[in-house]
């Protein structure tokens, strides 16, 4: 059965304190690894798309990376304005499922 | 990427009353499709809306519940029937980028139901 496991499930981070998000799944055939930031009230903003093991995405602060069985979100030296929840979604031969999240705090 | 509208983008309700949200897509897609994201959980798909065909519905989900439209290339409706307390949820219209499983989604909207 496909899955998608997030952890932790919140993280509180001092400004500039460096960390990471963590996505294990299960999926019949991995199409694509999907990381999504989504704010109180808002619906989900697109961050990245990984494909295959080995691949790395950056954006800003953020870098993702892929293995065989899990999605690393690294955030560098994160701001205030990171505080979000950080969603994981997998797409395989079926649809596209989602994690439940990691709400990241970071506090000035 | 696609700037997608909804409406309402919030709204309380009674129990037993229905209410549709309104989903409109600055360009044309094929596919929209409709989830659910109850408080403190993942999203949920309820349903793929294709124009011109009837929508397509996961398990757990049943058209005389959740109907949907879907009129048009750029608009679609779903309706949330004869609701309950269980029913409040964040309900999220989305479309795919081009064929790269690559989700776009609406601000979503947030019925409580009372």
């Amino acid at each position: 059965e496909d899955q998608v496991t997030q952890s932790p499930e919140a993280l509180r981070l001092q400004e500039g304190e460096s960390s990471s998000l963590n996505c294990s799944y299960t999926v019949s055939g991995l199409r694509g690894l999907f990381w999504y930031r989504q704010d109180p009230g808002k619906g989900p903003e697109f961050l990245f798309t990984l494909y295959s093991a080995g691949e790395e995405k950056e954006k800003e602060r953020l870098k993702a990376t892929l293995t065989k069985k899990e999605s690393f979100l690294h955030i560098t030296a994160p701001k205030p304005e990171d505080s979000a929840t950080y969603l994981c979604a997998v797409t395989g031969a079926n649809n596209l499922f989602f994690g439940t999240g990691t709400r990241l705090t970071v506090i000035p | 990427s696609a700037v997608i509208s909804q409406k309402p983008s919030r709204d309380i309700c009674q129990r037993g009353t229905s209410l549709t949200i309104q989903c409109q897509v600055d360009s044309q897609v094929t596919m929209m499709f409709w989830y659910r994201q109850q408080p403190g959980q993942s999203l949920t798909l309820i349903a793929t809306a294709n124009q011109g065909s009837e929508a397509t519905y996961e398990s757990g989900f049943v058209i005389d519940k959740f109907p949907i439209s879907r009129p048009n290339l750029t608009f679609s409706t779903l309706t949330v029937s004869n609701m309950s307390p269980e029913d409040s949820s964040i309900y999220l219209c989305s479309v795919e980028q081009g064929d790269t499983g690559e989700l776009f989604f609406g601000e979503g909207s947030r019925l409580t139901v009372l």
